[in-house]
């Protein structure tokens, strides 16, 4: 059982749609962080959430800590917003220091 | 360049040879953190530096692996006797005390 769970696995989108990701986790955490994941590999950070919500640009992320849930929205979602989203929670309290990851929301946006 | 730099992108090795791959992480970043990804999956955590002290090690970190950060700067992650299963994208990331994380390109290990 994943301690990180994102839903939609696969997400497909028309151009301008206005897009919602879903990550529920099972922890107390010090940290939510939202990634993004381009063909190829290389990751891309970009939100880190403990309460409220964040937004840069089109983006908006929002953490629920009570629910232990959190989303990222898409405003306006264009082509080049197709990735991997991926949803990874820092833990409070001892063990590893890293993060634990969801498996990622595959997002494709058509023209 | 001031992101993090990660060598080679792209390992193709025969089974049962040893592989070494190089992260170089922003350099005022204390910590640094290796992951691995398989096809379809999140990243896994593998292991963590707080300088050059390995703080944490994953279970999924078998005897075949080890990594160093000598000098609390770059690290070196190896697998000796490489199998088909290690065949993954190994990930390095990157941060200041309580800042947000920067991540590697990554390398992706091919065994045949």
């Amino acid at each position: 059982k994943n301690e990180v769970e994102q839903s939609p696995q696969n997400l497909t989108a028309q151009e301008g749609e206005f897009i919602t990701i879903n990550c529920s986790y099972s922890v107390g955490i010090s940290a939510l962080h939202w990634l993004q994941q381009h063909p190829g590999g290389g990751i891309v950070s970009l939100f880190m959430l403990s309460s409220g919500k964040k937004k840069h640009g089109r983006l908006i992320a929002t953490i629920n800590i009570q629910e232990k849930h959190s989303s990222l929205h898409i405003t306006a979602s264009h082509p080049r917003d197709s990735a991997v989203y991926i949803c990874a929670v820092r833990s409070l309290g001892g063990g590893a220091d890293g993060l634990t990851f969801g498996k990622g929301t595959h997002l494709i946006i058509q023209p | 360049d001031t992101g993090v730099s990660q060598d080679p992108r792209h390992k193709i090795t025969k089974r049962g040879q040893n592989v070494t791959f190089r992260c170089d992480p922003i350099s005022e970043h204390n910590r640094l953190y290796w992951y691995r990804q398989t096809l379809g999956q999140g990243p896994e955590f593998l292991t963590y530096f707080q300088n050059e002290a390995q703080l944490e090690k994953s279970r999924l970190l078998s005897d075949r692996f080890s990594a160093e950060r000598p000098k609390g700067s770059f690290s070196t992650l190896e697998i000796q006797r490489t199998e088909q299963g290690d065949s993954a994208m190994y990930l390095c990331a990157s941060r200041p005390n309580r800042d947000s994380y920067t991540f590697g390109s990554g390398t992706r290990l091919t065994v045949v």
